[in-house]
């Protein structure tokens, strides 16, 4: 299976919105529902942003949201804060019943 | 609340094989709620998905991965764990354990809470 495709990086300045792309397939991201979302500081574990469709685990900032069309998933962020600056990691459940990340992304706060 | 814990060496020798295990507590490894997973990261790299178990049995595993992997649960234990056979120097990466989620449609694909990663080299 092959990674999903992200932007290598993007950048914003505080208090903008930026959006991160998250590209697969029909068998993948265009399928059902099923694209979760995760940051990453560096040295730390990922963290669970978002799943099932803009579902938030309890203390993510609702600034978090997400959106998807055809075979492409977006991570909006808005109201961009200094601590937003991190990798961002999409991923997906496959029609193989197997799971697949994007390539990352790294978020840049101006 | 759930937490995840890795354990394992720090060092495996090429060709030999990488075993970790994840103990979990907080929450019942039983539960029809999860699946567990094992991610890794090589250095300066991103994710890659190894595979899943649920404790009934039922595992997936990347097919890029699946001829040298085992993951299984030992509910006695609340433990699960992974093999990696013939280890490489492309297998060198930070191991992460991580419970899989059951979205609203019945499939288990969301990672919510995850272990702190442990760093495994591979090199003799």
């Amino acid at each position: 299976q092959s990674a999903l495709t992200q932007p290598a990086s993007v950048s914003g300045s505080p208090g903008q919105s930026i959006t991160i792309s998250c590209t697969g397939t029909s068998s993948d991201v265009g399928g059902d529902n099923y694209v979760s979302w995760y940051q990453q500081h560096p040295g730390k574990a990922p963290k669970l942003m978002i799943y099932d469709v803009s579902n938030r685990p309890s203390g993510v900032s609702n600034r978090f949201s997400d959106s998807k069309s055809g075979n492409t998933a977006s991570l909006t962020i808005s109201g961009l804060q200094a601590e937003d600056e991190a990798d961002y990691y999409c991923s997906s459940y496959t029609s193989s019943r197997t799971l697949v990340f994007g390539g990352g992304t790294k978020l840049t706060v101006l | 609340q759930l937490q995840l814990q890795e354990s394992g060496p720090g060092l495996v020798k090429p060709s030999e094989t990488l075993s970790l295990t994840c103990t979990v507590s907080g929450g019942s490894i039983s539960s029809s709620s999860y699946y567990w997973g094992w991610i890794r990261q090589p250095p300066g790299k991103g994710l890659e998905w190894i595979g899943s178990s649920h404790y009934s049995g039922s595992t997936h595993y990347n097919p890029s991965l699946k001829s040298r992997v085992t993951i299984s649960v030992d509910t006695s234990k609340t433990q699960f764990s992974l093999k990696l056979s013939s280890v490489t120097a492309a297998d060198t990466a930070v191991y992460y354990c991580a419970s899989i989620g059951r979205g609203s449609g019945w499939i288990y694909y969301y990672m919510d809470v995850w272990g702190k990663g442990t760093t495994v080299t591979v090199s003799s």
